[in-house]
């Protein structure tokens, strides 16, 4: 199993630009996570998903959209880049919606 | 969800054991105590995880006195390798347990 996948590793964008960061798990969990990691800092939680067709805001989802199609993939949508969105992303995925997740190696990205 | 504290640093030398304590004193009875290791540059991993008195896996261990007020977690004879942050999160063993609140963790640094 290759476990939770992020693409891309690193990512520069201007601001007001869009983009798409990729997510994807292939050990058929229902529960996932989109966080962000600022320096120094814990991850605040996005957006999360409790299944196929089914997500939810977390504690810092405004600039980011997120979809559900398929039990495997989770992206999560930057709709217009600002500087403050500078950060770690992380996806995690969780076979039972508690405390055990799954990160992915995460996404650095830059908005200048 | 319970809030938790934990110092912000800690120092040790190779093959010494190192004793992370969380303070957690308001844990609710379905409350479950995980720790997670991050290195640099990769996503948190899921270490050990109990209830009450003590666990013990090929990683860690985790001491919760009979209060569960506080957890301590245990690294025996830690290497270079070990030098990572350490997040102890507190919250339900049950759907929605996912939404647990990573702080800022205590950041071990292991020296030679």
């Amino acid at each position: 199993n290759a476990g939770v996948t992020q693409t891309p590793k690193f990512q520069v964008l201007k601001t007001g630009q869009s983009m798409t960061l990729q997510c994807a798990q292939d050990m058929n969990h229902e529960y996932m996570s989109w966080y962000r990691q600022d320096p120094g800092m814990g991850l605040r939680l996005i957006h999360y998903s409790v299944g196929a067709g089914i997500t939810d805001q977390g504690e810092v989802p405004n600039g980011y959209n997120v979809s559900r199609s398929t039990t495997e993939d989770f992206p999560l949508r930057l709709l217009s880049a600002a500087p403050s969105q500078t950060s770690v992303y992380f996806c995690a995925s969780s076979p039972h919606g508690d405390n055990e997740q799954f990160f992915g190696p995460g996404t650095r990205l830059t908005v200048l | 969800l319970a809030k938790t504290t934990q110092p912000i640093s800690m120092d040790s030398y190779e093959g010494q054991e190192v004793n992370i304590t969380c303070s957690h004193n308001n844990i609710a009875t379905n409350d479950y105590i995980t720790w997670y290791q991050q290195f640099p540059s990769q996503g948190p991993r899921f270490i050990i995880q109990g209830y009450k008195t003590k666990v013990t896996n090929e990683v860690a261990s985790l001491f919760i006195p009979a209060d569960r007020k506080s957890s301590t977690l245990s690294l025996p004879r830690v290497s270079l390798s070990d030098t990572a942050v350490y997040y102890c999160l507190v919250g339900p063993r049950t759907t929605g347990g996912f939404k647990t609140i990573f702080g800022a963790g205590t950041r071990l640094f292991v020296k030679a």
